[in-house]
């Protein structure tokens, strides 16, 4: 299976700051990476697939970038519903796989 | 819009199989695969299995092979996933979601069962 890996693992951030998450994979994945956001008892939320294109809904402060094993998930300007665990997931082979989440927390 | 509703909560012992159904909504259900990923408590989500809705097929993870089953009823556009030999380390809140713009990432989920797995 290919291997994500995220950091930072926590992130202790402000409103209004500027957040990247890096994500990187075990081996080439092309871009086919998507990015979650997840609140306690809460399904994930789908934000940014195919490593750069934003979901239909999803707030213009997300973006995301990258290509083959490394890729960045960027949120501009911090808004206080943005607190929560993040994670990246590959779907280039039939094994998909997600990153171990980065909680972004308040500062 | 698009809903994907599950089954309530389980509570299974160690050894008992489990049954789960992903009920779909506002869309053509055979038009888009559906994946199960379960997340045990602090832990990442773990990607389980897909079935493609048209068709009928199926991929399953290597390490859940052999244990786990996805099956869907067009009519009822519904999904199920039969897990067996249930184990403590299966405790965990299982989710369906709709494979989306490459079938890969996940757009549309339901809101999970909780299934816990104790003597």
């Amino acid at each position: 299976d290919i291997q994500m890996t995220q950091s930072p693992s926590t992130l202790s951030a402000s409103v209004g700051d500027r957040v990247t998450i890096t994500c990187r994979a075990s081996q080439s994945i092309g871009n086919w990476l998507a990015w979650y956001q997840q609140k306690p008892g809460r399904a994930p939320k789908l934000l940014i697939y195919d490593a750069s294109s934003l979901e239909s809904g999803v707030p213009s402060r997300f973006s995301g970038s990258g290509s083959g094993t490394e890729f960045t998930l960027t949120i501009n300007s911090l808004q206080p519903d943005d607190f929560a665990t993040y994670y990246c997931q590959q779907y280039n082979s039939y094994s998909w796989t997600f990153g171990q989440g980065t909680k972004v927390e308040v500062k | 819009q698009v809903q994907l509703v599950q089954s309530g909560a389980e509570v299974k012992k160690p050894g008992a199989s489990l049954k789960l159904s992903c009920k779909t909504f506002g869309y053509t259900f055979t038009g888009f695969p559906i994946h199960w990923v379960r997340q045990a408590p602090g832990q990442r989500p773990e990607w389980m299995g897909w079935i493609q809705a048209g068709n009928g097929n199926t991929k399953y993870s290597q390490k859940l092979q052999g244990r786990v089953t996805i099956t869907r009823d067009t009519s009822a556009s519904t999904v199920y996933m039969d897990l067996s030999s249930l184990r403590s380390e299966d405790t965990a809140v299982y989710y369906c979601a709709r494979g989306g713009h490459d079938y890969g990432d996940y757009d549309n989920w339901g809101q999970g069962t909780l299934v816990t797995v104790s003597s």
